[in-house]
């Protein structure tokens, strides 16, 4: 496609539940970022991944939070037994593998809210 | 260690006058230093960014910042700010080496600009 794209746009769930969330990156972008903003709060680096694998997975804030990308394209962000606290814009871009400075192009995000 | 201070979290113009959005860096390594752009109910976009070529970097929109190395700083100005300039700044560090995918942002810096 012409942009990276998430789904859902919007997302509503109960505390506990599992939610998924999807990343289509730009065809032929080895790079894939996964970001957290909270209100007020500046963007916090959650996963990154190159082709399949995750170099850096550093930022995760706990063992609820997984993803996965499958085929060097589409990504999940799955929380596990969602907090208010997880409550956030959650922001993929992705990237060229320039080795140094690549551009980040990034998707709408996907809010999420816990009630 | 890395990281990003946004020295403000709001700055309020009035249009057609110069804007100053200040950022200082903490690098281990040789840093990459970008800006991003979030205007309002649109995703990040790229403004500019330093991979130590040029010390000043010219972006989109008459954006420029001036990599300081003595001073750890990258501050962003525009000589004139006009009304669309209006959204949150974030200033951003990488770097050479290592996983790319680390790529820290500030807390970012709220630009109001006044008729």
């Amino acid at each position: 496609g012409a942009g990276v794209s998430q789904s859902p746009s919007n997302k509503v769930t109960e505390k506990g539940k599992d939610v998924e969330l999807r990343c289509d990156p730009i065809s032929g972008h080895t790079a894939l970022y996964w970001y957290r903003q909270s209100l007020g709060q500046g963007l916090e680096f959650l996963i990154y991944f190159q082709g399949n694998s995750a170099p850096d997975k550093s930022g995760l804030p706990s063992d609820r939070f997984s993803a996965e990308r499958t085929g060097g394209s589409v990504s999940t962000l799955t929380i596990q037994r969602t907090q208010q606290e997880d409550s956030a814009v959650y922001l993929c871009a992705s990237s060229l593998w320039t080795g140094r400075g690549e551009k980040l192009f990034f998707g709408s995000g996907t809010q999420l809210s816990v009630l | 260690a890395q990281s990003v201070t946004q020295l403000d979290s709001h700055v309020s113009v009035s249009e057609g006058t110069p804007v100053l959005l200040r950022c200082n860096y903490s690098s281990s390594y040789s840093p990459s230093l970008f800006w991003y752009v979030q205007h309002p109910n649109k995703g990040l976009q790229l403004l500019l960014k330093y991979t130590s070529a040029a010390t000043l970097v010219k972006g989109i929109n008459g954006f420029e910042a001036e990599f300081k190395k003595s001073e750890t700083s990258f501050h962003l100005t525009k000589p004139s700010a006009h009304m669309s300039d209006a959204a949150e700044y974030f200033c951003v560090v990488g770097y050479a080496g290592g996983s790319q995918g680390n790529l820290i942002f500030g807390k970012g810096t709220k630009l109001s600009v006044k008729p």
